[in-house]
């Protein structure tokens, strides 16, 4: 079945520091892909997405490009805020597979320090 | 819209006790989504409704658990008996379409504890 696998966290950066979070998945199909966001106490909501390969999805300075080549969609911000202090989560969904069911991957804590 | 809403925020109960979480989605939403998020498991997806019909349960851990969608605007998620193990942050969503391009959105949750 299709998997999702994200960088182990937590991430701690200072403010204005760049920041990655890798993401690769496996697909069996042409998945659509996702990263989501949970601020504290909070429930997930869509930060960006993507639906074909080399598209670029963006938000609130978020970037993220779908590589089918390298089956990654690492997530990018040049310059995080005390306010990017969340849990991040890359997810996929596949028609091909479980019926395009939203599959997440176990999610990246980041720190944003003063 | 309000968003999903979802009660109660916390519940702390004792062992055996029954327990039942509610959901109103957005309205216009026909599918509805429930999840479980702890620790070790991270997101589950524990069932999922269209159109207010259960399509996929497989994600229910055992039969102490139960959901219902009696309307377009209400669902329940019921376990009976609670069991400590039980003891996570339930989550609500609702999609307006089961695309998978589609994006869900997701409740505030509501923490359960089970003593």
């Amino acid at each position: 079945g299709n998997s999702v696998t994200q960088m182990e966290g937590p991430v701690t950066l200072s403010e204005e520091a760049f920041l990655t979070i890798n993401c690769t998945y496996t697909a069996t199909g042409y998945p659509s892909l996702f990263w989501y966001v949970q601020y504290p106490g909070e429930g997930l909501q869509l930060l960006l997405k993507a639906t074909k390969a080399d598209d670029k999805g963006s938000n609130k300075g978020f970037e993220a490009t779908y590589r089918k080549e390298t089956t990654s969609f690492h997530l990018e911000k040049g310059s995080v805020q005390v306010s990017d202090s969340a849990v991040y989560f890359c997810a996929l969904s596949d028609l091909a597979d479980s019926w395009g069911k939203l599959q997440f991957g176990a999610g990246t804590q980041v720190v944003v320090t003063p | 819209d309000a968003g999903v809403i979802q009660s109660p925020r916390h519940e702390v109960t004792e062992m055996g006790q029954e327990v039942t979480l509610r959901c109103k989605p957005i309205s216009g939403h026909d599918y509805l989504f429930w999840y479980r998020q702890t620790m070790m498991r991270g997101l589950e997806l524990l069932i999922y409704f269209n159109n207010n019909v259960p399509i996929d349960d497989s994600g229910m851990p055992e039969d102490r658990f139960s959901a219902k969608m009696p309307n377009a605007s209400f669902s329940t998620l019921k376990i009976q008996p609670s069991e400590p193990r039980d003891s996570a942050v339930y989550f609500c969503a609702s999609s307006l379409s089961g695309e998978p391009t589609d994006t869900q959105y997701f409740g505030p949750g509501t923490r359960l504890t089970v003593l």
